[in-house]
């Protein structure tokens, strides 16, 4: 099965504090890649973050850095200092080549 | 960046009739790009994946005549929902890969909602 596990379908976070979103994933694919993505109340799906299965190093872009932990197959978002416009659906996302395969989503509320 | 650019954002239409939408690469060449359907509060749902210059892969369970999906050139993809019913109002969002990256990352258009009266 090519299963991405998302166990928390809302979570809560105070304005200026850290996040963290998980996501676990099933594979026994040896190169695959992991994507985060931000869906808003407007629909757009937005790019956060990518890790690759062979990366050694923990992704980063600004606020948003990825856990890779890749013998647990975990792929947490860590989210710092929140702001209110980080209120959101997050997707995590396996892919394999061209195929993606999503998780059922995080919804996010920054709370001021 | 990468932008992907759909049209319309939204529409609303009459049971019977057909629907375009439009997929754009705005400044990338995209030798592959995906449609996907989501239902309010779900993930998304890949219908087909789309190359350009060759036929659509449909997903199990897509009907290929109703869902037609075009891609005639490295910038456009277009999904036509033919005699279209209520049950067909959702979402529709696309997706593109850049021709030349690594990572396959896929970069999301804005979205169509359509509303079949």
């Amino acid at each position: 099965a090519q299963k991405i596990t998302q166990t928390q379908p809302g979570m809560f976070v105070q304005e200026k504090e850290a996040v963290t979103l998980d996501c676990t994933y099933d594979t026994s694919d040896p190169s695959y890649g992991l994507f985060w993505y931000k869906q808003p109340s407007s629909g757009e799906m937005i790019f956060l973050i990518y890790q690759g299965s062979y990366d050694q190093q923990n992704a980063t872009e600004g606020r948003y850095s990825l856990n890779f932990q890749k013998a647990r197959k975990s792929a947490n978002l860590v989210i710092s200092a929140s702001q209110l416009g980080d209120s959101a659906m997050y997707f995590c996302a396996r892919n394999t080549g061209n195929q993606f395969y999503f998780g059922t989503g995080t919804s996010l509320t920054v709370i001021p | 960046g990468a932008v992907v650019s759909q049209h319309p954002s939204r529409v609303i239409c009459k049971s019977g009739t057909s629907v375009k939408i439009e997929c754009r690469s705005l400044d990338f060449q995209a030798t592959t790009m995906f449609w996907y359907r989501q239902f309010p509060k779900q993930s998304l749902m890949l219908m087909a994946t789309s190359n350009e210059g060759s036929k659509a892969t449909y997903e199990q369970g897509v009907e290929k005549d109703k869902f037609l999906i075009n891609h005639a050139s490295l910038t456009l993809s277009t999904l036509t929902v033919t005699s279209a019913h209520p049950e067909d109002s959702s979402f529709y969002i696309c997706s593109a890969i850049r021709a030349e990256t690594f990572t396959d990352t896929q970069y999301f258009g804005p979205g169509t909602r359509l509303t079949v009266l």
